[in-house]
């Protein structure tokens, strides 16, 4: 596709249980970033790949929090032990590398509802 | 304080009006400056990008930064029911560092 490519859109999960959130990246795009935006928030940082690396996780809450992006392309984004203030749209955004203009294209988000 | 503070409004406009938006910031290292465009359940799409101070204009956007005021504004002319989103002012260090985002203005746009 086009686009920065999210999935699921929509998870409903219990408190307690594990969640992987994926993202497929613009083809081309070395620079992928996970954010999460709450109700009637901008969105908020967690973590930055230049290509296989993470180049910044300085934003990831605590250690329950994982991301990984293994071949530079897709990246998954894994939740352990979900609490119901985790509840949130996690969106993913890609860019060229060193893209200072910071165009970040998002992708439509995945959101997250903690029963 | 946050480094970024953004009015979250709702603001209100008829249609035909001229919007101010603005954002103050705390990072005297910012030096590149965006506002997206955010419609309900989708994610932020680029409005403008301004680098340091100065303005820069697209159609009936405006985007303004004054560095020394740490202030940067957007402002959109003859808005339109189309322009009814929320905006979120964003900004960088460089490019290898995270954009930091506004809380974003809720914009009515009203026929």
């Amino acid at each position: 596709g086009a686009g920065v490519s999210q999935t699921p859109s929509n998870k409903v999960t219990e408190k307690g249980k594990y969640v992987e959130l994926r993202c497929d990246p613009i083809s081309g795009h070395t620079a992928l970033y996970w954010y999460r935006q709450s109700l009637g928030q901008g969105p908020e940082f967690l973590i930055y790949f230049q290509g296989t690396g993470a180049a910044d996780d300085s934003g990831l809450p605590n250690d329950r929090f994982f991301a990984v992006r293994p071949e530079g392309s897709v990246s998954t984004l894994k939740i352990q032990r979900t609490e119901r203030g985790d509840s949130a749209v996690y969106l993913c955004a890609s860019s060229f590398a060193g893209g200072a203009s910071g165009e970040l294209f998002f992708g439509e988000g995945s959101r997250l509802t903690v029963l | 304080q946050k480094e970024v503070e953004q009015d979250p409004g709702p603001l209100s406009v008829p249609e035909g009006a001229i919007v101010s938006l603005n954002c103050t910031y705390s990072n005297s290292a910012f030096q590149y400056f965006m506002w997206y465009r955010q419609y309900s359940r989708k994610g932020p799409e680029l409005l403008m990008y301004t680098y340091s101070s100065g303005n820069k204009e697209d159609g009936r956007f405006t985007a303004q930064v004054d560095k020394s005021s740490k202030y940067i504004s957007l402002f959109i002319r003859d808005s339109q029911p189309s322009d009814s989103a929320t905006y979120l002012c964003a900004m960088r260090e460089s490019g290898n560092t995270p954009l930091v985002f506004g809380k974003g203005t809720r914009l009515s746009v009203i026929a």
